[in-house]
């Protein structure tokens, strides 16, 4: 079975500028997640998806942060414009409803 | 209050040493409890999945819920310097799944 695929792996971006990443999920998972990991600390939930729609997005900076999820299955997380603060690790996970969740390798954005 | 707390660590232990990962958690709603290991610049990874109370095992890991007391463990015996890693603690129940913010594990040979 296919993993959860994201690209791109590493992203180095001015402040000031748009950054997106893309997420494909585990076939058949119809829960999908982007977390922000800052170094040294937990998984912070941004966005939670039920197929194609939103089911928790309460910490996502919606003034500068944006997702979809089209046709229910892949993903893309923006970002316009980017902070010096959004310097993190991005990860996609993938679930079936209240089941463990499965994660891609993250996109680590730098931004300077 | 968090809804789940984990100590950061850093905990040091000699291979060979039994291992105590500990989380707790103030909802009541979690029924489901994980446990992910995280190798740096990696994704974290599923270790242990458990449901509502009780005990997993499987091969070294331990998995431990206690509902009562809204507190989960994790051990791991015969400890090697491969899982040296961030474990993570993560539950969910509703629409949630929620972790703590890992407690990193240095094993030294």
């Amino acid at each position: 079975e296919a993993g959860v695929a994201q690209s791109p792996r590493y992203k180095i971006i001015e402040k000031r500028q748009s950054v997106a990443f893309w997420c494909n999920p585990i076939s058949g998972h119809a829960t999908l997640y982007w977390y922000q990991q800052i170094l040294g600390q937990g998984p912070k939930l941004l966005i939670q998806f039920q197929n194609n729609g939103v089911v928790d997005d309460s910490q996502l900076p919606k003034d500068r942060f944006s997702a979809e999820r089209l046709k229910g299955v892949d993903s893309t997380l923006k970002i316009q414009p980017a902070k010096l603060e959004d310097s993190a690790v991005y990860l996609c996970a993938s679930g079936r409803m209240n089941t463990e969740a499965f994660f891609g390798q993250g996109t680590r954005l730098t931004v300077v | 209050q968090k809804e789940v707390e984990q100590d950061p660590g850093p905990l040091s232990v000699p291979e060979g040493a039994i291992v105590s990962l500990n989380c707790t958690y103030s909802n009541s709603a979690f029924q489901y409890f994980m446990w992910y290991r995280q190798y740096s610049r990696k994704g974290p990874e599923l270790l242990m999945y458990t449901y509502s109370s009780g005990n997993k095992e499987d091969g070294r890991f331990t998995a431990q819920v206690d509902k009562s007391s809204k507190y989960i463990s994790l051990f791991i015996r015969d400890s090697q310097p491969s899982d040296s890693a961030t474990y993570l603690c993560a539950m969910s129940g509703g629409d949630k799944l929620i972790f703590g913010t890992g407690t990193r594990l240095q094993v030294f040979p």
